[in-house]
């Protein structure tokens, strides 16, 4: 199957870390990538995990772990302009499957 | 940086018109792929496009739907007798690898509403 799942909704505040978690069914598994969308924007790329284990970029880390077929993002240090959603997505050869999205609200 | 456009924005047309939407991918990248966007739901995979042809489809992406790359540099997305559950927003991006490793550039989509 083809189904991802994430959190509908995460509230934080400033400065706090908060943890996106994303659930996938899949076969043919190639990595779990993950993309932010700001209100009325479009999709951008935050970083990508096709190997067990955590990557970091900036503020930002993912994490993967095929056995569990369970990823995260983690968030730290946040910022009000972290408030947007968040798109956990898998790919099988060229069909990309986005999860239904992680509304994450930042609070002053 | 480079990155991708797409017009127009904002279409409007009537139900049962073609549509086309235009986009024009990073000019070194070399795989192409169009999404849909409804209202408030989750980004949906419409179609990947390699060597000048289609490289896989979703279920949504029937004969409705076609897709061509006319010269160098477009992309098009042809949307045929429209109905209403259509209006959505349109995403094209582009990649310069196949791999998940190699991001997708979104454009900032066409709203397309369909009356």
């Amino acid at each position: 199957g083809q189904s991802l799942e994430q959190p509908s909704e995460v509230t934080a505040v400033e400065g706090a870390i908060v943890q996106i978690n994303c659930t996938y069914q899949t076969s043919g598994f190639y990595g779990l990538s993950w993309y932010q969308q700001h209100d009325g924007g479009a999709p951008t790329f935050l970083s990508y995990n096709g190997l067990d284990g955590l990557e970091e970029t900036g503020r930002f880390s993912s994490f993967l772990s095929r056995s569990d077929s369970y990823g995260y993002l983690l968030l730290q240090e946040l910022q009000m302009k972290d408030s947007a959603s968040y798109f956990c997505a898998v790919r099988y050869g060229q069909n990309f499957v986005f999860g239904p999205g992680t509304r994450l609200s930042v609070l002053p | 940086e480079p990155e991708v456009t797409q017009t127009p924005s904002h279409q409007v047309t009537q139900m049962g018109q073609e549509v086309i939407l235009r986009c024009v991918p990073i000019s070194n990248h070399l795989y192409f792929y169009w999404y849909r966007q409804i209202l408030g739901q989750k980004v949906e995979f419409l179609v990947s496009f390699y060597n000048n042809e289609i490289s896989e489809k979703s279920e949504i992406f029937d004969d409705q739907f076609s897709v061509e790359r006319p010269d160098g540099s477009n992309f098009t997305l042809k949307i045929r007798s429209t109905k209403l559950e259509d209006s959505a927003m349109y995403f094209c991006a582009s990649s310069s690898g196949q791999g998940a490793l190699q991001p997708q550039h979104f454009g900032d989509g066409t709203r397309l509403s369909i009356l």
